[in-house]
């Protein structure tokens, strides 16, 4: 099946810095989809992005299918921007959506 | 008013019994999917349905149990629980989207966290 790996595993950022997630997968995607889950365990939608580049206030995602990769992009960081964030893709086997094993991101005030 | 419901969001329970997570959703979509989050926080797939047939069936012991009445439900059945069953369980669904099966942007339930004692 497909892999996803995320980088980088930790962060720890101070509030109101800028922060890059990236996302790497082993095969070509029909569905690629970014989630945060909070400290509460939710799971919130971010972005659906197979290909371009879309945003979302303060959140910005851009993927390079062709390059097998995704970046998401969180500017002017807050507290609530705390939690897990997963990049999920569907490979082109179309068995599922694949989760990468996701960014822990700690914004400290 | 919620998207994709599950049903009960936490339960406790003994080494052996048998419980059921129930899931809804009201989006109108097509397929209904079921992952298990484990301790370490990762996600992976155990089951998808498409309009109440099965699609996907990853490997997972058949004490679990799948069951979808209609497109907009998808319930989980777990018999003789084991301390390892232990994890939040996420009901997810997706449309269809240019004809491709799991093309489609996935919502998740809140999760049920299931602890085994």
């Amino acid at each position: 099946g497909i892999q996803v790996e995320q980088s980088p595993p930790d962060l720890i950022l101070q509030e109101g810095a800028n922060s890059t997630l990236r996302c790497n997968f082993s095969d070509s995607v029909n569905n690629l989809q970014w989630f945060h889950q909070n400290p509460w365990g939710q799971l919130i939608n971010l972005f659906y992005i197979p290909s371009g580049t879309k945003q979302n206030g303060r959140l910005s995602a851009t993927t390079v299918a062709t390059e097998r990769y995704s970046l998401l992009y969180i500017s002017s960081s807050q507290t609530t921007d705390s939690g897990v964030y997963f990049c999920a893709v569907v490979g082109g086997g179309a068995d599922g959506l694949t989760f990468g094993k996701g960014t822990h991101l700690i914004i400290q005030p | 008013d919620t998207a994709v419901s599950q049903t009960p969001k936490y339960l406790v329970t003994q080494m052996g019994n048998d419980k059921s997570i129930k899931c809804e959703q009201n989006l109108g979509h097509d397929t209904m999917y079921w992952y298990k989050q484990d301790s370490k926080k990762f996600l992976k797939i155990m089951f998808s349905y498409n309009n109440k047939e099965l699609i996907i069936n990853e490997t997972v012991p058949n004490r679990f149990s799948p069951k979808s009445p209609d497109k907009a439900h998808l319930n989980l059945h777990i018999n003789s629980l084991e301390l390892g069953d232990s994890a939040v369980y996420f009901c997810a669904s997706s449309p269809k989207t240019s004809g491709r099966m799991f093309a489609g942007e996935l919502f998740f339930g809140e999760g049920s966290r299931l602890t085994v004692l």
